[in-house]
């Protein structure tokens, strides 16, 4: 099984501030790797996919980068609506997701 | 618009059995990869099953022997078997279509998930 590790596991940060996340795996998962806001009580919403493609409707302050075993999620100026907890999942092999990242209001 | 709707949840006890069903529309249904995927409470996700258009299945080792996913192309109706539940098995349950060239897939439609609670 492959692992992902996020961190840090809680990122506090002001609107409008910029957000770096990071997702590491265990080996490589070459690009395969997505990206996931979830609000409480909601289903996850994909953000990227294939590391650095944003899905649709996903608003370009979002962006993803990296390939192999280290990965980046950026959110270049925060809106009130991006505090959530972000997930990583790689699907280079059965399926997994990282412990996820809560960013939350300084 | 892409819907999916989950059912079938519940309380149940241990070594007890419950089949979820989600409900899809709004897509191809017969050319679509589906998964379920669970959420524990206050956890983090984990891939449960998977179901290629053909019916060919995977699932997670947590769930093998005890678990089957299936469809219904007809009904365009996903399905989860879940026999001799734990207490670990406690969770939220989302269908989801799984996307992308490639093994697997990202998932880019879900469900609102349906909770299963396993208890004595």
């Amino acid at each position: 099984e492959i692992v992902l590790t996020q961190s840090p596991v809680t990122l506090s940060l002001s609107p409008g501030e910029r957000a770096t996340l990071s997702c590491r795996a265990s080996q490589s998962v070459g690009s395969y790797l997505a990206w996931y806001q979830q609000k409480a009580g909601q289903a996850p919403r994909l953000l990227i996919y294939d590391a650095s493609n944003r899905a649709t409707g996903i608003p370009a302050r979002f962006s993803g980068s990296g390939s192999g075993t280290d990965f980046t999620l950026t959110i270049s100026s925060l809106e009130p609506e991006d505090f959530a907890v972000y997930y990583c999942q790689q699907r280079s092999n059965w399926p997994t997701f990282g412990g996820g990242t809560k960013v939350e209001i300084k | 618009q892409v819907q999916l709707v989950e059912s079938g949840g519940g309380l149940v006890k241990p070594g007890g059995s419950l089949r979820l069903s989600c409900v899809i529309s709004g897509l191809s249904f017969s050319d679509t990869y589906l998964t379920w995927i669970r959420q524990a409470p206050g956890k983090g996700l984990e891939w449960v099953s998977y179901i290629s258009p053909a019916g060919g299945t995977t699932c997670a080792d947590s769930v093998k022997g005890r678990f089957t996913i299936s469809r219904d192309n007809a009904k365009n109706s996903l399905y989860l078997q879940m026999d001799s539940l734990r207490v670990e098995d406690t969770a939220v349950y989302y269908c989801a279509r799984a996307s992308g060239s490639g093994p697997y897939g990202h998932t880019d439609h879900w469900g609102q998930g349906t909770l299963v609670t396993v208890s004595s």
